[in-house]
């Protein structure tokens, strides 16, 4: 089946402009996971979405990012106010409830801030 | 507090030579622990994935880890390199159902023909 997709692939902003950032998770995963990888760096957690539960913002770095999830599926992570240090890949990823279960990841947004 | 070390930023290996990857981690509950491959321009794969039962685990590619609660290790391992295995390599530690998914900060490999 389809598996995580993304959207856009690629993103060019100016400094201080809104984006916003797309996440299609697999049908039927209840969990999404949001991270930021810089260049050369390591997976950064975001965000996580647990069904109905209250999502898990701990990661997010500043109140200029925000993410929703609507109808327990598709995923939209917003930054307002983008700056230079935003530029960095974002990832998304799903996986099933339950235990034992590993995250599928989407090919990522490639966000430029100019 | 959770977290995971990859203590190798960048290994170059020769193809066809023996690899080993080395990850420590810390974690306050049972941990479970995961390896992905990104390679260039590609998502992340998941390599293998450890819970319980046989301490050594088989994934895919040929490649196999061996968790060591007593070292807090989960070391990669590969028996024979392949040029295509060039990627960055991450060790990833979570909860039972997922929560508090850790990532450390890759270890980048390179394959000399």
């Amino acid at each position: 089946g389809a598996g995580v997709s993304q959207s856009p692939s690629n993103k060019v902003t100016e400094k201080g402009k809104d984006v916003e950032l797309r996440c299609d998770p697999i049908s039927g995963h209840t969990a999404l996971y949001w991270y930021r990888q810089s260049l050369g760096q390591g997976l950064e957690f975001l965000i996580y979405f647990q069904g109905n539960s209250a999502p898990d913002k701990s990661g997010l770095p500043s109140d200029r990012f925000s993410a929703e999830r609507t109808g327990g599926s598709v995923s939209t992570l917003t930054i307002q106010r983008t700056q230079q240090e935003d530029s960095a890949v974002y990832l998304c990823a799903s996986r099933t409830s339950g235990s034992h279960n590993e995250q599928f990841f989407g090919p990522g947004t490639r966000l430029t801030v100019l | 507090a959770q977290s995971v070390t990859q203590p190798d930023i960048h290994i170059t290996v020769s193809e066809g030579a023996s690899l080993e990857l080395r990850c420590n981690y810390s974690y306050g509950a049972t941990p479970y622990l995961f390896w992905y491959v990104q390679s260039p321009g590609q998502g992340l794969q998941l390599l293998l994935k450890y819970f319980s039962g046989d301490t050594l685990v088989q994934g895919i590619k040929g490649f196999e880890a061996e968790f060591k609660r007593s070292q807090s290790s989960f070391n990669l391992r590969k028996p024979s390199v392949h040029w295509s295995d060039a990627a960055e390599y991450f060790c990833a530690v979570a909860g039972l159902y997922g929560q508090n998914f850790v990532f450390g900060p890759g270890t980048r490999l390179s394959v000399l023909p």
